[in-house]
């Protein structure tokens, strides 16, 4: 049972290098969600996508793009990678609409020196 | 006043304990409810929904109280593998695809 698969799940940039982030899920999800998390903070919501087509801003979007590329892909690319984040990153995916949890990837882990 | 509010703790209790989180919300307009755990460095993992009528799966017990905007959740019969942070997430008022997480509860089972 896959559910939610990130990759990679560690990653060393340098400032100003560029990176893909991808998501899948198989669970026929039609809402999809990337996060960050930092030491001593809740998670914080980057993009997120309600369903095939349609992406939205959370709240911590800048420097940060994102396509859904289908119903089961939502990558987060950073375009020029700045120190301020490296974090550790979720991806998550629900059905959408109430009453519906989030599920989430085991997270990538990324370092920008 | 914060979107959802947790005592951090640590909790400290024995195998076997019975322990209760309290957790309250700010928006009586927020609709679904949520318990997750996390252990440290890893991804959160839903531990159960939390319905008006109050729901039990095994060990765990969650309550809801809208007027109040309260949740709690109860572990009976503590065990070492119930060491994690506990989060209580409410939905976002204005839109239910998004959930509102806070930094929850840390948990420690000791022998």
């Amino acid at each position: 049972n896959a559910g939610v698969t990130q990759t990679p799940k560690f990653q060393v940039l340098k400032t100003g290098q560029s990176m893909t982030l991808q998501c899948a899920q198989d669970m026929n999800h039609n809402s999809m969600y990337w996060y960050r998390q930092d030491p001593g903070m809740g998670l914080r919501l980057i993009y997120y996508s309600a369903s095939e087509g349609t992406t939205d801003k959370g709240e911590v979007p800048n420097g940060y793009n994102v396509s859904r590329l289908n119903k089961r892909e939502f990558s987060l690319r950073l375009e020029s990678a700045a120190p301020s984040q490296t974090s550790v990153y979720f991806c998550a995916s629900s059905e959408g609409g109430s009453y519906q949890p989030q599920h989430f990837g085991d997270g990538t882990r990324l370092s920008i020196l | 006043r914060k979107e959802v509010e947790q005592d951090p703790g640590p909790f400290n209790v024995p195998e076997g304990a019975t322990v209760a989180f309290n957790c309250t919300y700010s928006n009586s307009a927020s609709q679904s409810f949520f318990w997750y755990r996390q252990d440290c460095r890893k991804e959160p993992k839903l531990l159960m929904s939390v319905y008006s009528s109050g729901n039990e799966d095994g060990r765990f017990t969650a309550q809801l109280n809208r007027a109040s905007q309260y949740i709690s959740l109860l572990i009976r019969d503590s065990k070492l593998s119930d060491s994690a942070t506990y989060l209580c997430v409410p939905s976002n008022a204005g839109n239910n695809r998004k959930l509102i997480w806070g930094l929850g509860t840390s948990l420690a089972v000791n022998p």
